[in-house]
């Protein structure tokens, strides 16, 4: 079975300071991982999705995430923080590439302090 | 390219009434799904489509809930009766199939938030 914690599920961190949000999964075949950001009154957008290629992935507006399999997490990272960047951010796993369910974490609230 | 479309946005109903949801996802997309967002939660898979064919509805609560996808283009979904917990943001996405395997992609509607009282 599949599922995803989601550590913290408010971070503020003030404009300019690098933003960490912490994703730990549980799979029993290699996942898919993928980060996901919601605006208000939105729909959730694509940040970045590891689908077994390069370790680092590189995602839209400057967030990355690495995937460390032996730490079974997909933390998502960015530089120096926008005040754009102030939204709910979740994690979620799909079961390689023949699973068929998305599992989304509980989510992340990320506050931007100028 | 237009992205996925749901309405409405917002639905206020008293509880045991019914309600409806549409969507009408990115044109092409063969798979839909449909997810509730609980407060303060991640997204539930409810139901998934492919074409007008149920792939996964385990986690749709089938006495009350119900949905459909006769063409394979737009869906609705429905509830009835509705209760308290019901109250949620409910998301449609949709996503492309590639040699057969739905596309890790998905893309997500605005949702329509309904609150029961």
């Amino acid at each position: 079975a599949q599922s995803v914690t989601q550590l913290g599920s408010h971070v503020s961190v003030s404009e300019g300071a690098l933003v960490l949000l912490r994703c730990n999964y549980s799979s029993s075949v290699p996942p898919y991982l993928f980060w996901y950001v919601q605006y208000p009154n939105q729909g959730l957008q694509l940040l970045l999705k590891y689908t077994s290629a390069a370790t680092l992935v590189k995602g839209i507006n400057g967030f990355e995430a690495e995937f460390k399999k032996s730490e079974t997490s997909f933390h998502l990272t960015k530089p120096s923080a926008h005040m754009s960047d102030a939204a709910e951010y979740f994690c979620a796993v799909r079961e390689g590439n023949t699973g068929n369910q998305f599992y989304f974490g509980t989510g992340t609230s990320l506050t931007v302090i100028p | 390219e237009a992205g996925v479309a749901q309405s409405p946005r917002y639905k206020i109903i008293e509880k045991r009434q019914s309600v409806a949801f549409w969507c009408n996802p990115i044109s092409g997309h063969a798979t839909l799904y449909w997810y509730q967002q609980i407060l303060g939660q991640g997204p539930k898979l409810l139901i998934q489509f492919q074409n007008n064919g149920v792939v996964d509805d385990s986690q749709l609560p089938k006495d009350r809930f119900s949905a459909e996808r006769l063409k394979g283009v737009d869906s609705t979904l429905k509830i009835q009766p509705a209760k308290l917990e019901d109250s949620a943001v409910y998301l449609c996405a949709s996503s492309y199939r590639i040699a057969g395997v739905s596309s890790y992609e998905q893309y997500f509607g605005p949702g329509t938030r309904l609150t029961v009282t």
